[in-house]
C-alpha cells in the first residue's frame, strides 16, 4: 500500500465513548500532523510529529490526545468529546518540517459525535 | 492576527480559464501552496512559490507576489474534474502553515 492511510473512514460516537484513530504513511515521512477540517472554514492544525517527537500542539483539548510510536504511525486517541468536534480529521505526512516541503494527505476520518 | 482570503465559490465553463485569488496578511513569508481537494477526498499538493513570479505546470500556473501579499492559481482548459475546492496555505516566520478556506470551483459544461 502506498501514501498515507486513515482508519477508519467514518465513525459516530457517543460523548462517552473512547476510540481512536489511525494513520499509517508509507512514504518513508519524518513528520506527521493532524489537523481538522471543518465545512468552510480553514483547515486547523492540531498537532505535529517530527521524528516521533511532539513539535507542536495548538491549544487542542485534552479529549484530543496524540501517540508516535514510530515514524509511520500517528494515532489520535478520543475520549468524552463533544458535538462541535465532529468534522474531518485529515492526517498528513511530510518528508521533513522545513518550509519548502509539500504535505501528502490521508483520505480523512469523518467523526460524527452525538 | 493572522489572514488567508480566498473566494468563498467561483463558477466556470468547460475550456475555459479561472484565476483563483489569495491574498494574506501573515507574520513573516516562508513559501505560498495551493492545494486541490475533491469533496470526500484528501487534499492534493498542486504547487509551491516561495519567489516572486509565474510558476507553470502544465495547465496549471501559480503566481506569487510578496509585495502585494497576492497570489493566484491559474487554471487553463478546465475539465469537468477541474471541479474541486483549491486551498491557499501560508508558512509564517515560524514555518506555521496558515491556510484558507478554501475555493469551492464550479466546472458547468
Amino acid at each position: 500500500e502506498t501514501g498515507v492511510t486513515q482508519t477508519p473512514r467514518h465513525l459516530v460516537m457517543g460523548m462517552t465513548n473512547k476510540k481512536s484513530l489511525k494513520c499509517e504513511q508509507h512514504l518513508g515521512h519524518n513528520a506527521m500532523y493532524w489537523y481538522k477540517q471543518s465545512a468552510k472554514k480553514p483547515l486547523e492544525l492540531m498537532f505535529v510529529y517530527s521524528l516521533e517527537e511532539r513539535v507542536e500542539n495548538n491549544s487542542v483539548p485534552s479529549r484530543f490526545s496524540p501517540e508516535c510510536p514510530n515514524s509511520s504511525h500517528l494515532f489520535l486517541h478520543l475520549h468524552t468529546l463533544q458535538p462541535e468536534d465532529s468534522a474531518l480529521y485529515l492526517c498528513a505526512s511530510s518528508l521533513r518540517t522545513e518550509p519548502s516541503y509539500e504535505q501528502y494527505f490521508g483520505p480523512g476520518t469523518r467523526l460524527t459525535v452525538t | 492576527g493572522q489572514n488567508i482570503d480566498q473566494p468563498t465559490e467561483m463558477t466556470a465553463t468547460e475550456g475555459a480559464i479561472v484565476q483563483i485569488n489569495c491574498t494574506y496578511q501573515t507574520s513573516g513569508f516562508n513559501g505560498l501552496f495551493w492545494y486541490q481537494q475533491h469533496a470526500g477526498e484528501a487534499p492534493t499538493f498542486l504547487s509551491y512559490n516561495v519567489l516572486d513570479g509565474l510558476e507553470e505546470k502544465g495547465r496549471f500556473s501559480s503566481f506569487l507576489s510578496r509585495s502585494k501579499g497576492y497570489s493566484y492559481l491559474l487554471l487553463k482548459e478546465l475539465q469537468m474534474k477541474d471541479s474541486a475546492s483549491y486551498l491557499c496555505a501560508v508558512r509564517d516566520s515560524n514555518y506555521q502553515l496558515i491556510w484558507g478556506a478554501g475555493t469551492k470551483l464550479i466546472i458547468k459544461p
